[in-house]
C-alpha cells in the first residue's frame, strides 16, 4: 500500500545535539511538508519541498534544516539552535498544486531530556 | 493570509446522536477543502476533500458542506459511535503560488457510551 513512513516512532534529543527525522512516501508525490504540532497551538508548517533539490521556510523555519535529495525522501534535522524542540512531528505530501488532497504521516514524537 | 476557526473546540455527545463541526476561513479562493481526523498521538487520517465546485461530499456517514462564498464547511456525523471520537481537522489547501497548509485548532469529539 502506499503511504508516507515516519521514523522513529518516538526520539529523545539531549541538550546541544542534533536529531535527524525520516520521512519516506511511496505515492510519487511531488510536493512534502513538515508541521510541528504543540498543545493547543494546531499545526505550524517548518519547511515544504515542491520539487526535488528544492525547498522552501515555512512559519518556524529557525533552528531546522532539510534536504531534498530524492524525490521520496524529505529528511527533518533539528539543530542545537533549536531551543524548544519537544513536540509531535508530522510529515506530509501530496501530489502537488491543484485538487490533489494531503496525505499525513503518523508522525514522530521528539522529546528533549 | 488565511485563517482557519473551527467551532466548537471541544464537544461531548451521547452515542447515537447527530452531530455538525464547523469550520470557517477567511481566504475564499481555495481549490478544495479537506477534514482530518486525529488519533491521540497520531498522525492525520483524511475523511473527506471537497472540490471548490461541489457542494458536498459523503463518506458512510460523515458529509462534508462546502461554502466558499460565506467561507464555511461544516461536518455532519450521523448516529456518532465511541469510535468517532477525536479530534477533526479543517483545512483548506492554498492556492497556487502559497503552498501553507492552515489548520485549525480542530474540534475535540467525545462520543458517550
Amino acid at each position: 500500500d502506499g503511504g508516507i513512513t515516519q521514523s522513529p516512532k518516538y526520539l529523545f534529543r539531549k541538550e546541544g545535539q542534533n536529531v535527524t527525522l525520516s520521512c519516506e512516501q511511496n505515492l510519487n508525490h511531488d510536493a512534502m511538508y513538515w508541521y510541528r504540532q504543540d498543545p493547543g497551538q494546531g499545526l505550524r508548517l517548518i519547511y515544504y519541498s515542491q520539487i526535488v533539490n528544492d525547498f522552501q521556510k515555512g512559519d518556524i523555519a529557525e533552528g531546522y534544516s532539510v534536504s531534498r535529495e530524492k524525490k521520496e525522501s524529505f529528511p527533518l534535522t533539528v539543530t542545537s539552535a533549536q531551543k524548544n524542540p519537544t513536540a509531535f512531528y508530522l510529515c506530509a505530501s501530496r501530489i502537488g498544486r491543484g485538487v490533489q488532497g494531503y496525505t499525513f504521516g503518523s508522525g514522530t514524537r521528539l522529546t528533549v531530556v | 493570509k488565511q485563517e482557519v476557526t473551527q467551532i466548537p473546540a471541544a464537544l461531548s455527545v451521547p452515542e447515537g446522536e447527530n452531530l455538525v463541526l464547523n469550520c470557517s476561513f477567511t481566504d475564499s479562493a481555495i481549490y478544495n477543502l479537506q477534514w482530518f481526523r486525529q488519533d491521540p498521538g497520531k498522525g492525520l487520517t483524511s475523511l473527506l476533500l471537497i472540490q471548490s465546485s461541489q457542494r458536498e461530499q459523503t463518506s458512510g456517514r460523515l458529509n462534508a458542506s462546502l461554502d466558499k462564498s460565506s467561507g464555511r464547511s461544516t461536518l455532519y456525523i450521523a448516529a456518532s459511535q465511541p469510535g468517532d471520537s477525536a479530534t477533526y481537522l479543517c483545512a483548506p489547501p492554498p492556492n497556487f503560488g502559497n503552498e501553507k497548509l492552515t489548520f485549525g485548532t480542530g474540534t475535540r469529539l467525545t462520543i458517550i457510551p
